[in-house]
């Protein structure tokens, strides 16, 4: 069992280009989310989904759009990558019975981004 | 707005015990999550409280108190693999988890 994967492992961009980060998990889990992590600041949550064909806003989606056609699968697109963008992506899933253990999100294992 | 904080940067022994705090305003509580972060790696679960109380599991323990927005988290018998990055994070009333900036744990012999 893999979990989660997530392509590629790092990637140098140059600014205006699109770029899509894939995540991929086995779990049948029907939550996954979308983070960047920068140096000093907490995880910070772009976009998520509940459930296959539902996607939601998180704290900071601008730049950003996701979809979500099937359980396993949860892309996030960078339409023109900015430099500001630079940063490590998580993307993470739960079971999604909110409100107990079982919303414990499971990671993967993150893509390096650089944007030049 | 919500805030999570908890240290920066702690130092500790090998074979010792460190505690590491997280307090926590945020918008309803639907329970804390603690993960460990071994640089360049992913975030991994650690412990899940949701009812006040102390949760052990092996040499970690983590600790909830409601009233007061707070946790621990107690690592005991200190190896040198238990240095990383230890995050805190709350399930706030949207189901949404609100993350601390993490706290940087070394560990010296």
């Amino acid at each position: 069992i893999a979990g989660i994967t997530q392509a590629p492992t790092s990637q140098i961009l140059a600014a205006g280009r699109r770029m899509t980060l894939r995540c991929t998990q086995d779990m049948r889990h029907n939550a996954m989310y979308w983070y960047r992590q920068d140096l000093g600041l907490g995880l910070r949550l772009i976009h998520y989904s509940n459930t296959a064909g539902t996607t939601g806003k998180g704290e900071v989606p601008d730049g950003y759009s996701v979809s979500r056609a099937n359980t396993d699968d949860f892309p996030l697109t960078l339409a023109s990558a900015v430099p500001s963008q630079t940063s490590v992506y998580f993307c993470a899933s739960s079971d999604g019975s909110a409100g107990s253990s079982t919303d414990t999100q499971y990671f993967g294992p993150g893509t390096r981004l650089t944007v030049l | 707005g919500q805030n999570i904080d908890q240290p920066t940067e702690m130092t500790a022994t090998e074979g010792a015990i460190v505690q590491i705090n997280c307090t926590y305003q945020t918008s309803g509580f639907n329970g804390l999550f603690w993960y460990q972060q071994h640089a360049g790696e992913a975030p991994t679960f650690l412990s899940y409280n949701v009812l006040d109380g102390l949760e052990e599991k092996g040499r970690f323990s983590s600790f909830l108190s409601r009233s007061k927005g707070y946790s621990y988290l107690l690592l005991k018998e200190l190896q040198m693999k238990d240095s990383a990055s230890y995050l805190c994070a709350v399930m706030d009333s949207n189901y949404q988890l609100i993350w601390g900036a993490g706290t940087k744990l070394i560990i010296k012999p």
